[in-house]
């Protein structure tokens, strides 16, 4: 069964660190993409970044990157230099072919 | 800009009081899906489409119902809400169903059926 779990319900860094939020993932399909989705208080889900199951290298968005382990399955994203409008609930989730598979979301706090 | 949008964004509705929220892509995108966030449970998939005029049915499709007549607009419609359909709903769109394919969300839609 296809499935993503984040094992961080909640997590706090001090503004300016960098910080990394856990996700693994289970599928038997070889083809699948993984995103990270930002949902701050207002509700919104917002697309943050990107990797493909084929993607040699590690995908970066800025201050977002996705630390890809392909053999361990799992996908932890990387902020680096937290800023106080980081703070939100994140999502991990997986495509193979049309739904998207969601974790649980961490909640992440940044501290001033 | 390049977005989706829902509306309403706020409804507090009663039970079985029929309402029908709208959904609308203007990246002429072929894929197009609804779903419901709830606490404890995530997301979840509600109906998908994958081209005007072609709908299925997701995870959770049990008192919804969904359209694709134009290929920008997906409305959900509730025929008789209950309460346990209070909820947050995204509707979401992509260029096609292909695991390369981002979704992209609308700004949801906080649903209370009293």
């Amino acid at each position: 069964a296809q499935k993503i779990t984040q094992t961080q319900p909640g997590m706090f860094v001090q503004e300016k660190e960098a910080v990394t939020l856990d996700c693994t993932y289970d599928t038997s399909d070889p083809s699948y993409g993984l995103f990270w989705y930002k949902q701050p208080s207002s509700g919104e889900m917002i697309f943050l970044i990107y990797q493909g199951s084929y993607d040699q290298q590690n995908a970066t968005e800025g201050r977002y990157s996705l630390n890809f382990q392909k053999a361990r399955k799992s996908a932890n994203l990387v902020i680096s230099a937290s800023q106080l409008g980081d703070s939100a609930m994140y999502f991990c989730a997986m495509r193979n072919t049309g739904k998207l598979i969601f974790g649980q979301g961490t909640t992440l706090q940044v501290k001033p | 800009e390049a977005q989706v949008t829902q509306n309403p964004r706020y409804l507090i509705t009663v039970t079985g009081k029929k309402l029908t929220v709208t959904c609308s892509q203007n990246m002429n995108h072929e894929y197009m899906s609804w779903y419901r966030q709830d606490p404890g449970l995530g997301l979840r998939q509600i109906y998908y489409s994958m081209n005007v005029e072609v709908t299925d049915k997701g995870d959770v499709p049990e008192g919804y119902k969904v359209s694709r007549k134009e290929k920008r607009n997906f409305p959900l419609i509730l025929e008789s809400p209950s309460p346990n359909q209070t909820s947050l709903y995204f509707c979401a769109s992509s260029l096609d169903r292909g695991f390369t394919d981002t979704q992209y969300f609308g700004p949801g839609t906080r649903l209370t059926v009293l």
